[in-house]
């Protein structure tokens, strides 16, 4: 289940479940999306980016969903494993070469 | 391809020393961008460069200072460390457009 942590909030899933890890995001005006995974020690890793002219886009058993209407963005990890047990941060680009960030959300993923 | 690196990895120094964390890009991406992620606050844009001798202030600049001489290097300097400063520093690069990509980060404590 989703819970809120100390710091972060966290999501526990059982090895091969789908995770959803949902972010809002603040300016109506962003026109491109990001989500990072950050391992622990690690630097922030690319997973997938959305255009905002799109809704949904998929990679490698990741699937981004944008909705412009709530202002909301969600992560689908199709089969979870253990490896994929990381920080994951959505990031938009409000149109001037920077990105804003969320805070992230952990997920924990139990063999 | 090295991609992008940070150096020192680990830094240990005392209230009111100089330091400067160096970062290197091998993509000769025109943007750079340095970060600073703690606890609660997540990542948070110190300074950014969108090319040689181009440098521009983020979220939160006080107390450090940049300098882009060559596209390939942009260290960042805290000109006398406080305590506050102890956190963890990421360095990015990109084309100014889309993603940006992350070095391994600087772990510096101020004692």
């Amino acid at each position: 289940g989703e819970s809120v942590g100390l710091h972060l909030p966290t999501l526990s899933v059982q090895e091969g479940d789908n995770s959803i890890i949902n972010c809002a995001y603040s300016n109506s005006a962003s026109d491109y999306f990001i989500w990072y995974k950050q391992e622990s020690g690690k630097g922030p890793q690319f997973i997938i980016d959305i255009r905002s002219n799109m809704d949904k886009r998929q990679g490698q058993r990741v699937t981004v969903l944008l909705n412009k209407t709530v202002k909301h963005l969600s992560l689908q990890i199709a089969a979870t494993q253990p490896g994929d047990s990381a920080v994951y941060f959505c990031a938009e680009n409000r149109g001037y070469s920077t990105l804003t960030f969320g805070k992230g959300t952990m997920l924990l993923v139990s063999p | 391809d090295a991609g992008i690196t940070q150096s020192p990895r680990y830094k240990i120094t005392e209230t009111g020393r100089q330091v400067t964390l160096m970062c290197h890009q091998t993509w000769s991406h025109s943007y750079m961008f340095w970060y600073r992620q703690d606890l609660g606050h997540g990542l948070r844009l110190i300074y950014y460069s969108a090319a040689a001798d181009i440098t521009d202030k983020g979220e939160v600049p006080d107390g450090y200072v940049v300098s882009r001489s060559k596209t390939e290097n942009f260290p960042l300097t805290l000109e006398s460390a406080t305590r506050s400063q102890t956190s963890v520093y990421f360095c990015a690069s990109s084309t100014g457009e889309e993603t940006q990509y992350f070095g391994p980060g600087t772990r510096l404590l101020v004692l």
